[in-house]
């Protein structure tokens, strides 16, 4: 069966740092992948998408590669924020009624 | 961005009674909008597919006679969570897709956090 796997333990680091986050999946050739930010008690925000043909995104601070041969995306946020701790989630679709998502792996950036 | 408000962000309600969640899509339309829920530490479980004008799609192991979909303009969906029980209690979140099958993206409600006693 489809698999999604994201790092269940919160990953903390130093403001200022590069914070890489990872979803792994197994069983599933997406057309693309995204990836959303939730806060406690919200709802998801979108970030980013990558499709299966494109290897990175940038968006100001954050950066995503996809590699369809390791089945990986890596998330990265540079130079880190408080303000930037929150859950972040992958969702692997291949159409928006197939979007699947992972469990999240929690951020938290101290000062 | 667009914008999908939620409403209740919380309710509290009884064992046995019906608890009615409405999810309206303010600055776009949208003829599909989807129902999730959430439980603590647990990833989005997809519940079912809400189609404007047309019954709703509701993945397996949702009961559909127990959650009820109705979406009956382009800009509003409903959930009602019937004779509710605590194990009901989770947290809803509604969205709606932006964009064409293969690229967009989820636009999600605030969510609503519902304790059935």
């Amino acid at each position: 069966s489809q698999k999604i796997e994201q790092n269940s333990e919160a990953l903390n680091i130093q403001e200022g740092k590069t914070a890489t986050l990872t979803c792994n999946y197994t069983n599933y050739s997406p057309a693309y992948l995204q990836w959303y930010r939730q806060d406690p008690g919200r709802g998801p925000v979108f970030l980013l998408l990558i499709r299966e043909n494109e290897k990175e995104k940038r968006k100001e601070r954050l950066k995503v590669t996809f590699d369809t041969t390791l089945k990986q995306s890596l998330f990265h946020i540079t130079a880190s924020q408080p303000a930037d701790s929150a859950t972040y989630l992958c969702a692997l679709g291949a159409g928006y009624s197939t979007l699947t998502f992972g469990k999240g792996t929690m951020l938290l950036v101290s000062p | 961005g667009a914008v999908v408000s939620q409403h209740p962000s919380w309710v509290i309600c009884k064992s046995g009674t019906s608890v009615k969640i409405e999810c309206r899509s303010l600055d776009f339309q949208a003829t599909t909008m989807f129902w999730y829920r959430q439980f603590p530490k647990q990833s989005l479980m997809l519940m079912a597919t809400s189609n404007e004008g047309s019954k709703a799609t509701y993945e397996q192991g949702v009961e559909k006679d127990k959650f009820l979909i109705n979406h009956a303009s382009l800009t509003l969906s409903t959930l009602t969570v019937t004779s509710a029980h605590p194990e009901d209690s989770s947290f809803y979140i509604c969205s709606a897709w932006l964009g064409t099958a293969n690229t967009g993206e989820l636009f999600f409600g605030e969510g609503s956090r519902l304790t059935v006693l």
